[in-house]
């Protein structure tokens, strides 16, 4: 069975660095685009940003281009995503979700449980 | 970038009702569609790809249509279990979702 753990979710202060992770397991990583998406507290779903299955292609919702970073280690089977210049409105739970396919333009059939990520001073 | 509504944004219903609900899309986005189901406290699940392909596990009484910019998701007789907030997404560029529609108990 497909899982999907984050972690790396915490309190942090606006303008400053966090780096959330995902363990995968249960299916052939390196096949698979990945993407984090995010909701925050009571509000809908927002694709955050995506990489495909080889790293060669990434994308970012304009919300976060410029300062997150999506990174993937297929070796370990699992996904990253490095934020800077947090602001107070990146406070949500962020969800880690495998691609259906190779591309990151593919739906999302696996999701984590998620993690919190507060941003306040 | 391509931005999505949905209609309507919440929607009583009862045990058995027929139920859609609609996904309007501000460019083509060819079939490019895929429906979630998201309960209270849980990370969402896919439903329908490709704007009319059932997941695996996903029950027959869900079914999804469209092409271009309009699309709907229709449940054939509302379950007890089905009543929850469900966001379409379309992936033909880079992935966007709609506000989301929450389903209650009438």
């Amino acid at each position: 069975e497909a899982l999907l753990v984050e972690s790396g979710g915490t309190l942090v202060q606006p303008g400053r660095s966090l780096r959330l992770s995902c363990a995968a397991s249960g299916f052939l990583f390196d096949d698979y685009a990945m993407h984090w998406v995010r909701q925050a507290p009571g509000k809908g779903l927002e694709w955050v940003s995506g990489i495909s299955w080889n790293s060669v292609t990434l994308v970012y919702a304009d919300s976060v281009k410029g300062r997150f970073t999506i990174s993937r280690d297929n070796a370990e089977n699992s996904l990253y995503l490095q934020m800077n210049s947090l602001r107070p409105e990146d406070t949500a739970l962020y969800y880690c979700a495998k691609g259906r396919r190779s591309g990151p333009n593919d739906p999302m059939d696996v999701w984590g449980q998620g993690t919190v990520v507060t941003v306040s001073s | 970038d391509i931005q999505m509504t949905q209609s309507p944004s919440s929607l009583s219903a009862s045990v058995g009702d027929r139920v859609t609900i609609t996904c309007r899309a501000s460019q083509s986005i060819n079939f490019f569609l895929s429906w979630y189901q998201q309960k209270p406290g849980k990370a969402p699940k896919l439903l329908i790809y490709a704007a009319s392909t059932l997941e695996r596990g996903v029950p027959s009484r869900f079914s999804g249509s469209g092409s271009g910019t309009d699309f709907t998701l229709t449940i054939s007789s509302l379950q007890p279990e089905d009543f929850a907030t469900y966001y379409c997404q379309q992936s033909y560029t880079a992935p966007s979702f709609g506000p989301g529609t929450k389903l209650d108990i009438k």
